[in-house]
């Protein structure tokens, strides 16, 4: 089965703490993974995917097999991360992503 | 360059009636997928068009149909309306089909069943 499991709902951190969201997948072969991410009153972005190995907004995130994860990860939070973010996978066929629910990330000063 | 647009922004129905939802994809994207977002919950893939032919489908009964005009943008349509469809729709139009494209996503339409 094909599947992307976010655990956390809710994340809090105060702004200059590091931040790592979640992300477990269920897949057989090689994934595709993506992080969307969701501000306030804007429509829902690609922030980065795993193939192209870059940094966005000073996130990253690695492709852990073993541990069949892509964790979201950025050491110094900022009040402008807060947002919803949601982890994909592409499904085998290659046409959809498979979401999982999101996790809201709240920064505080 | 113009982004994905959706049409209307929000929409009351009844149990029962039919509902057409329409998108305009991003200038230069021939790909547009439908997904369904429940309150609480991430995006699921309702369908794909490529070039106006169907080229994938999620989980989701025959009274939820698409189409693609030539000019690529979509319509999608639910028949006999449930409680349970009410959600946000949201489209994604991508430059090709391949999955690795990116899907850059509309603003979604707000559907509310009563």
């Amino acid at each position: 089965a094909q599947r992307v499991t976010q655990p956390e709902k809710l994340l809090s951190v105060f702004k200059g703490a590091p931040v790592e969201l979640k992300c477990n997948y269920s897949y057989s072969g090689s994934p595709e993974l993506f992080w969307y991410v969701q501000y306030s009153r804007q429509r829902l972005q690609l922030l980065l995917r795993h193939i192209s190995r870059e940094s966005i907004k000073g996130f990253t995130a690695d492709l852990n097999k073993g541990e069949t994860s892509f964790h979201l990860k950025k050491p110094f939070a900022q009040e402008e991360d807060s947002a919803m973010y949601y982890c994909a996978l592409l499904n085998q066929a290659g046409t959809a992503l498979i979401f999982g629910k999101g996790t809201t990330l709240s920064v505080s000063s | 360059e113009t982004g994905v647009t959706q049409s209307p922004t929000h929409l009351i129905k009844t149990r029962g009636q039919q509902v057409t939802l329409r998108c305009s994809s991003q200038s230069g994207h021939n790909t547009v997928s439908w997904y369904q977002q429940a309150l609480g919950q991430g995006p699921q893939f309702i369908f794909q068009y490529y070039r106006e032919e169907e080229n994938g489908r999620g989980n989701f009964p025959p009274r939820f149909s698409g189409l693609q005009f030539p000019n690529y943008s979509s319509e999608l349509n639910v028949n006999a309306l449930e409680l349970d469809d009410s959600a946000l729709y949201l489209c994604a139009s991508s430059v090709d089909r391949g999955g690795t494209d990116t899907q850059y996503f509309g603003p979604g339409t707000r559907l509310t069943v009563l």
